[in-house]
């Protein structure tokens, strides 16, 4: 099946740095890809739908500002947490969109567990 | 706008025993409804989904689900479980839409214990 990545894993960072989070669809390429929040025991909530070569679409409550993403090629997406604050701490999953009806071929990452000190 | 209701956080089971995990939905539209498996320190993996036609759907791993429209179900279900069917497993709905993405609403997702 379709392989997405993400990368890192893991990050720890310290309270008011930024922290980058890739995204990459390895095996085909995705127009549209998504970056979801979830926290324990909390299910996933879309934060923001990136698309290829145009701005992302945020929802709402979620801070543009804070949540820079960027979709600079058809396989790669990347969502930077900037002055990251203890509160931003949770396990952020990107998913990419592969053809087929649009909305029901999504393939998600493994996920990026950032905690914020 | 569209919710989803898992009501069992951990369902413990015994190896080959049944098991259902439970998910009700609440939408004013049409959905389309599906469930996710992640296994640990794995992304999530889709099951199965229902679109449309026949209510019962099956996964190859032996899992199905029924759409229940009166009770605004899918529940999930196997005749027998495997220990390797320990994961977290997640209830989602989207609108039913002709064409254009449809945003993914998730449950809060169960977590199914198989012990030997």
């Amino acid at each position: 099946g379709a392989v997405v990545s993400q990368h890192p894993s893991r990050v720890i960072c310290k309270s008011g740095t930024s922290v980058k989070i890739e995204c990459r669809s390895l095996d085909f390429q995705a127009t549209t890809m998504f970056w979801y929040r979830q926290f324990p025991k909390q299910s996933l909530m879309l934060m923001a739908t990136s698309n290829e070569g145009s701005k992302a679409t945020y929802e709402q409550g979620v801070e543009k500002d804070k949540f820079l993403i960027n979709h600079a090629s058809l396989t790669l997406s990347t969502l930077t947490v900037t002055s990251a604050h203890p509160e931003d701490s949770s396990f952020y999953i990107c998913s990419a969109l592969r053809g087929g009806l649009a909305g029901l071929e999504q393939y998600f990452g493994p996920g990026t567990r950032l905690t914020v000190t | 706008a569209q919710s989803v209701t898992q009501l069992d956080s951990q369902v413990p089971v015994f190896e080959e025993a049944p098991v259902e995990l439970r998910c009700n939905y609440s939408s004013s539209v049409s959905v389309y409804l599906f469930w996710y498996v992640q296994y640990p320190n794995q992304g999530l993996q889709l099951l199965l989904k229902y679109l449309s036609g026949s209510t019962l759907v099956e996964s190859i791993n032996g899992f199905e689900a029924e759409f229940n429209k009166s009770q605004t179900s899918f529940h999930l279900r196997k005749p027998s479980v495997h220990i390797s069917d320990t994961a977290e497993y997640f209830c989602a709905v989207s609108e039913r839409k002709n064409t254009g993405f449809q945003k993914l609403v998730f449950g809060t997702g169960t977590r199914l214990l198989v012990s030997p």
